[in-house]
């Protein structure tokens, strides 16, 4: 099916600490994995993205991983800031021309002081 | 930057009501949907348009939804009878579509609370 499992759900760490946050999918069809930071009461912000064609893709402290093997892909944030908290929400899409995003249900991300 | 506007931001309704929410998408954008996040929970697709029609609609999406977009700028859900379950937070995204540009861009939200 479409469905994307998100773990975990709750995450707290130290500031500085990394984090990692997984998501797996089943149809093989999965082409396109972005991940969405949404802050409470606000929309839902792209944060990093990566193709199926691709394995690893980096943007400063935040990198993400992709298994197509495994058919799942990781959220890495390293040097955790108390601002990286909020809600990350992994998503995936098919190929075709609709471009709809399934998501994840979310991992509550906080970042201790 | 160009980004999706949503009004209103905030709703409160008396079930049984109709309600309709409006999105101003990018301006050179070609896919248009909507979402929905019930408090707490993810984030969920009801519809997709293109072309002046549906392309996809989920299970959420029965008879009591309809989507418009009556001119060349607005993108608008309505909700003909509102019931509790109703409640939550739509978001409008909006994608360009072509080739490599496919990052949906998403609204603010419209806050619905059917009381």
């Amino acid at each position: 099916g479409e469905n994307v499992e998100q773990h975990p759900s709750t995450l707290s760490v130290q500031e500085g600490d990394s984090a990692v946050i997984k998501c797996t999918y089943s149809d093989s069809a999965s082409n396109y994995f972005p991940w969405y930071k949404q802050e409470l009461g606000k929309r839902p912000q792209l944060i990093i993205d990566i193709r199926s064609n691709v394995g690893e893709k980096k943007d400063q402290r935040i990198a993400v991983t992709l298994n197509k093997t495994a058919k799942h892909f990781s959220l890495h944030i390293t040097e955790t800031q108390p601002e990286d908290s909020a809600v990350y929400f992994c998503a995936r899409r098919s190929g075709g021309s609709n471009y709809k995003l399934t998501f994840g249900k979310g991992t509550l991300l906080t970042v201790n002081p | 930057e160009p980004e999706v506007t949503q009004t209103p931001s905030h709703q409160v309704t008396q079930m049984g009501q109709e309600v309709i929410l409006r999105c101003v998408p990018i301006s050179n954008h070609l896919y248009f949907y909507w979402y929905r996040q019930i408090l707490g929970q993810k984030v969920e697709f009801l519809v997709s348009f293109y072309n002046n029609e549906i392309s996809e609609k989920s299970e959420i999406f029965d008879d009591q939804f309809s989507v418009e977009r009556p001119d060349g700028s607005n993108f608008t859900l309505k909700i003909r009878s509102t019931k509790l379950e109703d409640s939550a937070m739509y978001f409008c995204a909006s994608l360009r579509g072509q080739t490599m540009n496919t990052e949906a861009f998403f609204g603010q939200g419209t806050r619905l609370t059917v009381v």
